[in-house]
């Protein structure tokens, strides 16, 4: 069984870098895509990126000039750094695993999610 | 349009049918998957592939995709299925995913 669990700090201050980490077991983060998505409080969700198998990232266009996700494959995780944050980065952030298969793609494991508030 | 639109909320009445609908042009190209999320809980998948469940989920949700729609239907609605509805696929360009706005699904 594949599990997923994400890790951070809940508070961060304004102007700071956000950085979670995703601890995966019962897969291995070298197959597959792994992915971060958020929920604002009583909103819907937003893809943040992507690491591959093969290390390669994809971020969310709206995102890209301050996000990093990254990789430990000794630790089998991966993990989020979100820059320069503001009020508006408050969420619930998920990590899951993303399968593509051609024209089909779905996000079949998810964390338990983990809130991080900007505040000062 | 590049969104995904899903109707913001859909009510049935128990164990009847009910049909939740996602529109966008990415869905000519790629095909849709279907989340369900709790109150305090995870996004749950439950239609991928079109139409395939994950092991677990009933077989009372099924999904379909037509132009540029999908669905997924709930054919016997029970209490436990009320829940927010995601639908998810890729942009047009295949490279970013995005997610529909949410149906939030009240079972009477």
């Amino acid at each position: 069984q594949v599990q997923l669990q994400e890790s951070g700090p809940g508070l961060v201050k304004p102007s700071e870098t956000l950085s979670l980490t995703c601890a995966v077991s019962g897969a291995s983060i070298s197959s597959d895509y792994w992915s971060w998505i958020r929920q604002p409080p009583g909103k819907g969700l937003e893809w943040i990126g992507y690491i591959s198998y093969s290390g390669s990232t994809n971020y969310h266009p709206s995102l890209k000039s301050r996000v990093t996700i990254s990789e430990d494959t000794s630790k089998n995780q991966f993990s989020l750094s979100l820059k320069s944050v503001t009020a508006a980065d408050t969420a619930v952030y998920y990590c899951a695993r993303l399968r593509i298969v051609g024209p089909t793609s779905d996000f079949d494991y998810w964390g338990q999610g983990t809130l991080v508030t900007v505040s000062s | 349009s590049s969104d995904l639109t899903q109707d913001p909320a859909v009510s049935v009445a128990l164990g009847q049918k009910v049909r939740i609908t996602c529109q966008g042009d990415s869905l000519r190209s790629y095909y849709a998957s279907w989340y369900q999320q709790k109150p305090g809980q995870a996004p749950l998948l439950v239609i991928y592939d079109k139409n395939n469940r994950p092991s677990g989920i009933p077989d009372r949700f099924s999904g379909s995709n037509s132009g540029n729609t999908a669905s997924l239907t709930i054919t016997g609605a029970q209490a436990e299925d009320e829940a927010d509805y995601y639908c998810n696929s890729r942009y047009n360009n295949g490279n970013h995913w995005l997610f529909g706005g949410g149906t939030k699904l009240t079972v009477l």
